[in-house]
């Protein structure tokens, strides 16, 4: 079946340092990947996403990049904020037989950038 | 501003009520789904809708009814309520399916059941 496996948080970082969220994902089809993230008190924004093996998706100064070979969609950033501190889930979208287009999240990594 | 609306965005119910939370979409978008988030578990699918008048069921559905009337509609009921389904509803939607373009979230509704 469709999952997906992400770094379990939190993760606390100091203002420009480099952040590194692991995000591992198993499919049965040719899946599309996604990172969204979720401000406190708000609901999931797309962040960024790739739709095939290879493919980099980037935004604001993060990115990611959809390996076949590990199965990974790791989210970059080289100098994180403080306003980059959010909620971060990592996402997986597949076509089944039994329910079409589906979606799945990972758990979610809660990031903390201090001054 | 285009997107998905959800109402209330906090309640509060004594066990055994009923009530219904509102999604709607001005997107024109097919699918629409609800997710509860919890502590620790992510996002969980409740139900799912791939176009007016179908519906059909997500992984933890038990407890909650959804229909589909219009595009732009897609409530969700709780039929009544329990402590257990205290946890933040979102409801998103996507066009041409979610593979390429990944879902739109509403706001979301803080549900409290006491």
């Amino acid at each position: 079946g469709n999952s997906v496996t992400q770094m379990e948080g939190p993760v606390t970082l100091s203002e420009e340092a480099f952040l590194t969220i692991n995000c591992t994902y198993t499919a049965t089809g040719y899946p599309s990947l996604f990172w969204y993230v979720q401000y406190p008190g708000e609901g999931l924004q797309l962040l960024l996403k790739a739709t095939k093996a290879d493919d980099k998706g980037s935004n604001k100064g993060f990115e990611a990049t959809y390996r076949k070979e590990t199965t990974s969609f790791h989210l970059e950033k080289g100098s994180v904020q403080v306003s980059d501190s959010a909620v971060y889930f990592c996402a997986l979208s597949d076509v089944s037989l039994d329910t079409g287009n589906q979606f799945y999240f990972g758990t979610g990594t809660s990031l903390t950038v201090i001054p | 501003n285009a997107g998905v609306t959800q109402t209330p965005k906090f309640q509060v119910l004594k066990t055994g009520q009923s009530m219904t939370l509102q999604c709607a979409q001005d997107m024109n978008h097919e699918y629409m789904s609800w997710y509860r988030q919890d502590p620790g578990m992510g996002l969980r699918l409740i139900h799912y809708s791939v176009g007016a008048g179908i519906t059909d069921q997500g992984e933890v559905p038990n407890g909650y009814n959804v229909s589909r009337s219009t595009t732009e509609d897609f409530p969700l009921r709780l039929l009544s309520a329990a402590p257990s389904q205290t946890s933040v509803y979102f409801c998103a939607s996507s066009s041409t399916g979610t593979r390429r373009n990944g879902y739109t979230f509403g706001s979301g509704t803080r549900l409290t059941v006491v």
